[in-house]
Order: structure tokens, then C-alpha cells, then sequence
């Protein structure tokens, strides 16, 4: 069965500094996507990036940046000159097999990383 | 475009009864699917429906069921509440029934149970 890890229960930083979040998954399937996700204080999850099994050039997003490695399971988060408004919980997930966001298990979500950024 | 919309936000319920929430879809989504978060801990998968038709099936009790409707609109209704089941249940859209597509998520209804 899938798992994702988030080892970070939370992390507390400064402003301005970078950070990375971590994230491992578990998958038997070679056909597999994952995501990450944010979760400000209202509660909505705000969608922030998708990755194929098939797709290990890593990307940037002004600043964003995710590193996918499938030789060790891990798809890493990075916000670099971290500011206030990114504190949140983060969340990241596996999609495997089958239909739509994951198939007959739907998405696999870790359990989160609080991202605190102190002014 | 509207987001995701669900209603109620906020729910208080006693142990036993019953509640029905609510999901509108993105317009255009066609695929709705709902999760628990229980406090701390990452969403859960409930349910996953598809042109009316339930899809998939996360490891949730018979108390648990859900339904779409001919807009794509979707409820999940939950029979005989208990303590355990005080979470924010979060629904989410996407435009078809393909893995890759990231589905959307509403601001969530939080239950409570007393």
C-alpha cells in the first residue's frame, strides 16, 4: 500500500530564510504522481505542484523549488527567502493507479509539516 | 469562477444523529471527491464519485455514503455520529477521471460532535 512521510513535525524559521521541507513516499506502482500541497489557517488546501514517476527534472517557481529523486523516494520542498505569509501546514501526497487524484484510494496525504515563518 | 463550495462551514451535532453536507464542484469539474482531516493529521480518502457514479472508496464505515447529482454537485451523508467523527471534511473537484489531474479543494465543513 502507498505512504507518504513527513518526518517535520513543524519548523520555525525566520524570514527570509530558506527551507526545506521533506517528504518520502512508498508506492509499489511505477506509474505514480505526487503533489504538494498548502493548508493556510482557513483550512482550504491550496494545490502548488504535480510530478510524474516519469519526471525527475526539477522545477522552480519563482521561489519554489521541488526536488524529485525516485532513487530514494523523495520529493523535497524548498522555499527559498521565506516570508511571512508562507507560514502554513504543508502537505504532500501520492496518487497511484487508476482513476482521478488517485484512483480507488484517492490521494495519500502525509501528515504534514507546520511551516512557521517569525518576522 | 467560483471555487470549490461547501456548505455548511460549521456543523454541531450530538452523538447518534445524523448530518448531510453539501459540495458544488468547479464548473466543468465532473469528478468530486471527499476527505476527513481530523485535527492534525493529513486528509483522509472517503469517497470519489465520477458521472454519477462512485468510483472509489476509502476504508470508512457503511455509516459513511455519498451521492452526485445530475449538475455533478455531491453529499456526503454520515448516519449514527460519533465522537471520533468531529473532523473538517474537505471536498474536491477535477475536471475528469484521469490520475494526473490535481483536484481542487473547498474550504471544508468542520463538525463537530458533542
Amino acid at each position: 500500500a502507498q505512504k507518504v512521510t513527513q518526518a517535520q513535525t513543524e519548523i520555525s524559521v525566520v524570514e527570509k530564510e530558506d527551507v526545506t521541507l521533506d517528504c518520502v513516499y512508498e508506492t509499489r506502482d511505477t506509474t505514480y504522481y505526487l503533489f504538494w500541497y498548502k493548508q493556510p489557517p482557513s483550512g482550504e488546501l491550496v494545490f502548488l505542484i504535480r510530478r510524474n514517476s516519469f519526471d525527475e527534472q526539477n522545477e522552480i517557481s519563482g521561489r519554489y523549488s521541488w526536488n524529485f529523486q525516485k532513487s530514494t523516494s523523495s520529493f523535497n520542498f524548498t522555499i527559498t527567502a521565506s516570508q511571512v505569509v508562507d507560514s502554513a501546514v504543508y502537505f504532500c501526497a501520492l496518487s497511484e493507479a487508476g482513476y482521478s487524484g488517485g484512483g480507488a484510494d484517492g490521494l495519500t496525504f502525509g501528515k504534514g509539516t507546520h511551516l512557521i515563518i517569525q518576522p | 469562477d467560483a471555487g470549490v463550495t461547501q456548505s455548511p462551514t460549521h456543523l454541531i451535532k450530538t452523538r447518534g444523529q445524523h448530518v448531510t453536507l453539501r459540495c458544488s464542484p468547479i464548473s466543468g469539474h465532473k469528478s468530486v471527491s471527499w476527505y476527513q482531516q481530523v485535527l492534525g493529521q493529513g486528509p483522509q480518502f472517503i469517497f470519489q464519485y465520477y458521472e454519477k457514479e462512485e468510483r472509489g472508496r476509502g476504508n470508512f464505515p457503511d455509516r459513511f455514503s455519498a451521492r452526485q447529482f445530475p449538475n455533478y454537485s455531491s453529499e456526503l451523508n454520515v448516519n449514527a455520529l460519533l465522537l471520533g467523527d468531529s473532523a473538517l471534511y474537505l471536498c474536491a473537484s477535477s475536471l475528469v477521471q484521469v490520475r494526473d489531474q490535481p483536484q481542487h479543494f473547498g474550504d471544508g465543513t468542520r463538525l463537530s460532535i458533542l
